[in-house]
């Protein structure tokens, strides 16, 4: 069972407020993503990292921010919420760098945000 | 950019045994096949992977065709807990990110 923690699980703010949804793993994996799902929709990356200080926009372009500093953290931030942002964000992690292990990702339980 | 095609939906009957099929045709040497299930838009959850031999674990069985073009999951005793959609999916071991699909929602029924 994987070790990886999303608060909060849902969130319901206005227009305009500054959030941040955080994400901490404790196995020791280097690499983070954050992924945008809308209901019955496939997942679309947005955030990744490879480790500390290290981090990428994903395939889907998002106005969120991350931050890498801890290796076990990797939070993500909307620095003003529109309903355009209304959506669930899930955080996974992998193993990486090690050749002989398959890069399998695994993923918190999502935080569900609704932005009024 | 999913390389996968899953049925859209399938039924089993609770006990029985749940095969979900994949096709892959696409697939390359160095690319693995994994298999991930979502319940009610929880987290994803890993189940397994392979890469060319079939492959065991407390929760499935992954067969996989000589020819790597195609792949079955195998629940062997389907509970109604097992009702999610399953995602199959053919990536190289290392990348960034997981291309889901649209999966196969199973229905495991009384």
């Amino acid at each position: 069972e994987a070790d990886i923690y999303q608060t909060p699980r849902y969130l319901v703010i206005g227009t305009g407020k500054k959030i941040t949804l955080e994400c901490s793993q404790t196995m020791g994996h280097d690499k983070m993503y954050w992924y945008q799902q809308d209901p019955g929709m496939e997942l679309h990356l947005i955030h990744y990292s490879y480790g500390v200080n290290s981090t990428e926009k994903g395939d889907l372009s998002s106005e969120s921010t991350v931050s890498r500093i801890r290796t076990e953290h990797f939070p993500l931030t909307l620095e003003s919420a529109r309903p355009s942002h209304t959506s669930q964000y899930l955080c996974a992690s992998s193993e990486w760098g090690r050749a002989s292990v398959a890069d399998t990702q695994y993923f918190g339980p999502g935080t569900r945000l609704t932005v009024l | 950019d999913a390389k996968t095609t899953q049925p859209p939906s399938m039924d089993c009957a609770e006990g029985r045994a749940a095969n979900l099929p994949c096709n892959h045709s696409t697939i390359s040497g160095n690319e693995y096949v994994y298999w991930y299930r979502q319940i009610h838009s929880q987290g994803p959850q890993y189940i397994i992977h392979g890469l060319k031999n079939n492959e065991t674990n407390e929760m499935a069985s992954l067969i996989i065709t000589e020819d790597r073009k195609s792949s079955t999951l195998i629940l062997p005793h389907a509970t109604l807990r097992d009702t999610a959609v399953y995602y199959c999916i053919v990536r190289f071991h290392t990348g960034n990110q997981f291309y889901f699909g649209t999966g196969t929602s199973l229905t495991v029924i009384p």
